[in-house]
Order: C-alpha cells, then sequence, then structure tokens
C-alpha cells in the first residue's frame, strides 16, 4: 500500500505571503514509461466539497489561478500557493493515483496569519 | 458542464439499511468511472470504492469491502451507495465524483456531498 502523509498539519500565513505544504509518498509515484507522477492535489473549503487543483504533480486544472503550483517527483512533492489570498483558507490534501486504492494525505489545514 | 448532483442528508438509527444517489449530467455518463468518498466529521477523505457505468465493474478500497454496496442505473445516470445494515461509525459525509482518467485517476468533478447521520 501507498502511505501518504503531509507536512505541516496546519500553517498560518500572512496575506500576500507563500503557503508550502508537503506531501509524501511511501513509494514512489513516478511511473517510468511515461515519466509522469501519479499525484493529485485538492482544495477543501469550510462547508464544500474538494476542488481539483493540479494532477500529474504540476498541471493545474482549468481555472485554477496561477497562484497555485506544484512540483515534485518521486516520492516527495510539494504545493506553493503564492501571495496568498483570504480566499485560499481551506485544507488542501494530495492523493496518488499511481496504485489502487487511490489514498489521500491526511491534509494540511491553511489560515490566515 | 459536468455535474453531479447527490441525494438529500439521511438520519438513521443502527442497524437500518439505506442508499444514496449521485445523478451525472453535462457529459458522457457511461463513459467515466464514478467514485465514492467519505469524511467522517472533522477528518480526512478516504476513498471507498469505484463503478464504471459502462459495464458496472465494481472496485472497493479493501477498507471498505463488503461494508457497502455500489451499483448504477444507467437509465437514469446514476449511481448508488448502499449499506444493508447501518453502524454509528458510518456517520459521515458522502461525496461521489468522477475520475477524469479511467479506474484509478485523479477525480475532476464532485457531488455537493451527502450527509449521513446514524443515531440510535
Amino acid at each position: 500500500d501507498f502511505v501518504m502523509t503531509q507536512s505541516p498539519d496546519s500553517l498560518a500565513v500572512s496575506l500576500g505571503e507563500r503557503a508550502t505544504i508537503n506531501c509524501k509518498s511511501s513509494q514512489s509515484l513516478l511511473y517510468s514509461s511515461n515519466y509522469k507522477n501519479y499525484l493529485a492535489w485538492y482544495q477543501q473549503k469550510p462547508g464544500q466539497p474538494p476542488k481539483l487543483l493540479i494532477y500529474w504533480a504540476s498541471t493545474r486544472e482549468s481555472g485554477v489561478p496561477d497562484r497555485f503550483s506544484g512540483s515534485g517527483s518521486g516520492t516527495d512533492f510539494t504545493l506553493t500557493i503564492n501571495s496568498l489570498q483570504a480566499d485560499d483558507v481551506a485544507v488542501y490534501y494530495c492523493q496518488q493515483y499511481y496504485s489502487s486504492p487511490p489514498d489521500f494525505g491526511p491534509g494540511t489545514k491553511v489560515d490566515i496569519k | 458542464e459536468v455535474q453531479l448532483v447527490q441525494s438529500g442528508a439521511e438520519v438513521k438509527k443502527p442497524g437500518e439499511s439505506l442508499k444514496i444517489s449521485c445523478r451525472g449530467s453535462g457529459y458522457s455518463f457511461t463513459t467515466y468511472w464514478i467514485g465514492w468518498v467519505r469524511q467522517m466529521p472533522g477528518k480526512g477523505l478516504e476513498w471507498m470504492g469505484i463503478i464504471y457505468p459502462g459495464d458496472s465493474d465494481v472496485r472497493y478500497s479493501p477498507s471498505f469491502q463488503g461494508q457497502v454496496t455500489i451499483s448504477v442505473d444507467n437509465s437514469i445516470s446514476t449511481t448508488y451507495l448502499q449499506w444493508s445494515s447501518l453502524k454509528a461509525s458510518d456517520t459521515a459525509m458522502y461525496y461521489c465524483a468522477r475520475s477524469a482518467v479511467g479506474r484509478i485517476g485523479w477525480l475532476d468533478s464532485w457531488g455537493q456531498g451527502t450527509m449521513v447521520t446514524v443515531s440510535s
């Protein structure tokens, strides 16, 4: 099984500053045949369903602001939110889809400092 | 526009049965896998299982195998999640979501969620 961990559990960032969230997989999510990393990121605001932000570790979903970016490869990944806005307060989850079941990380809560 | 619309909140007693639904529209319903995700109160997301409406192929997470049943009715573009005997620990929000690519993929569209409360 793939075990997903995230750090930190929560963070508070000032408006306009950068938020960095880390996600680690117990096994590599890099598929050698296509050199793609099978990792997605989601945003869940209070009282709402999750929303897809990024897939293939770094491809932004249509309509997602470019202040959200994903990076990393293999077992270590990062979601960066540049110039944090009040609307970005949410819990962020990573998910691996390399293997079934495509489990999620435990989530990272982002607040305004 | 892709839409997944789920049935309303439910309040049930332990031991009762339940079937909740998720209706898809705005896309070719039979050609995308639809998954179910559990979120217990104040907790994270748990992938439960997934169904392919095209041939009703169903796969479950080992954690949920035998605990729930996923089914589909293509005539009304609807997938279902059901329990035969609810437990208090089934209290949670349940989301359906479309897998963008294949059986194991990222979830690009989500339903609004169905809150299930199980209490005596």
